[in-house]
């Protein structure tokens, strides 16, 4: 079956460690996308790729960062300069270009302490 | 500045009891809106992309209608299992596949 894989679903870390999330999509996919949701929210962009080896930023990347080295995967590393970190984390691919719907994984509930 | 607001933020109906949902967008030039479901502690699913006004898709009880300004989500006869929160969002022309996300209407139906 094709779709997306985000794990681990629930993490857990200490104030001032970095963290990555993983995702991984098997729908050829050449477009990516990282989202914050946060309660009583909308879905907000953190950073998209829509090519290996190339990313931009989304409306809230400070704090984040990714790499895109495989067409298959783009994760996102939480480093301990985002300052509110606990949030559900979702991740994304489309087709390129626009017009197309975005395909999203199950998320990761990240929790900071 | 580019937005998308919902209405209402939270919707309680009876089964069988219609209704709508309202998603108005405010963007340069719309490339496409798009609906999607969430349900708690999981991943949106996609439901319908419409491109221009006057456009309507349907899926099951599910109805979406796009204006120049807004989109509607038209709920029929509605079952429990159609509670969830509903998502809207719009692309903008541009060269990129960026998604502008409204709040979300949280529709609960009782049986």
């Amino acid at each position: 079956d094709g779709g997306i894989t985000q794990s681990p679903k629930y993490l857990f870390r200490k104030e001032g460690q970095n963290v990555t999330l993983s995702c991984e999509q098997n729908l050829n996919h050449d477009a990516m996308y990282w989202y914050r949701q946060d309660p009583g929210q909308g879905l907000r962009l953190i950073y998209y790729s829509q090519i290996v080896n190339d990313f931009q930023k989304g409306d809230i990347a400070e704090g984040y960062s990714v790499s895109r080295e495989k067409k298959e995967s783009f994760p996102l590393t939480v480093t301990s300069a985002q300052k509110n970190p606990t949030a559900f984390y979702l991740c994304a691919s489309s087709l390129p270009g626009q017009g197309h719907e975005q395909y999203f994984g199950p998320g990761t509930r990240l929790t900071v302490t | 500045e580019d937005q998308v607001t919902q209405s209402p933020e939270a919707l309680r109906l009876q089964e069988g009891e219609s209704s709508s949902l309202n998603c108005s967008y405010t963007v340069s030039g719309l490339r496409g809106l798009f609906w999607y479901r969430q349900d708690p502690g999981k991943g949106p699913e996609f439901l319908f992309t419409l491109y221009s006004a006057g456009e309507e898709k349907e899926k099951e009880r599910l109805k979406a209608t796009l204006t120049k300004k807004e989109s509607f989500l038209h709920i029929t006869a509605p079952k429990p299992e159609d509670s969830a929160t509903y998502l809207c969002a719009v692309q903008e022309t541009g060269n990129t596949g960026k998604l502008i996300f409204g709040q979300g209407t949280t529709l609960q139906v009782k049986p």
